[in-house]
């Protein structure tokens, strides 16, 4: 099984809302991921988490907090987007954060800040 | 100077041809390479890793030369379906980060009958 799951699939929010975004995996990866996409661009690497501990910060703006609760699970919390924020957001894990692995993309979650 | 060059196409291509792209990667430190294919709109789906002794899958091989550091996807007999944009994707250990993914910007191919 190498599927990441990903709620919600599409989220509208506002300028002041606060909204969560969820990712899942159960085949035991060690390292989580989230990326920020945008039209016609490859994704772009904002947070990893190894063993469930921040790694990596690409100096993402405070406004998105990441929280990985446990092995399984990557959140990513949302407060006071900028329209510039709308993307497709995607989770990916990998078996650990290694260069020598590949990494498994979740089917993302696609943000629109109005 | 970008770490993953690859051609943005787009290529258009009638069913049953042969098609090739390729991409270049800077670090000479880079691990390891993937193929990842993404439909519009969808995640990117890995398609295969690429190995220096060239590996095969069904109607798709990929290349990799370390010493030029290029790295090839050839599809042979395309099908509708072969319609996505692909990545190039390389990692790369960068100081005490242990493995990082590169991105190519994609290249679209279209397949059409």
């Amino acid at each position: 099984d190498t599927e990441v799951t990903q709620t919600p699939k599409h989220l509208v929010m506002g300028m002041t809302n606060k909204k969560s975004l969820k990712c899942e995996q159960h085949m035991g990866h060690r390292a989580m991921y989230w990326y920020k996409q945008k039209a016609k661009k490859p994704p772009e690497l904002m947070f990893v988490y190894s063993y469930e501990k921040l790694s990596i910060n690409e100096s993402v703006p405070s406004r998105f907090s990441p929280e990985c609760p446990n092995s399984s699970l990557l959140n990513l919390h949302l407060h006071a987007l900028q329209p510039e924020d709308s993307a497709l957001y995607l989770c990916a894990s990998s078996h650990d954060w290694s260069s020598y692995n590949e990494q498994f993309f979740g089917p993302g979650t696609r943000l629109t800040v109005l | 100077r970008k770490e993953v060059e690859q051609d943005p196409g787009p290529f258009n291509v009638p069913e049953g041809a042969t098609v090739a792209f390729n991409c270049t990667y800077s670090n000479s430190a880079s691990q390891s390479f993937f193929w990842y294919r993404q439909d519009c709109r969808k995640e990117p789906k890995l398609l295969m890793s690429v190995y220096s002794s060239g590996n095969e899958d069904g109607r798709f091989t990929a290349q990799l030369n370390r010493a030029s550091q290029y790295i090839s996807l050839l599809i042979r007999d395309s099908k509708l379906s072969d319609s996505a944009t692909y990545l190039c994707v390389v990692n790369t250990p960068r100081g005490s980060t242990l493995g990082r993914l590169y991105f190519g910007r994609g290249t679209q191919l279209t397949v059409w009958p």
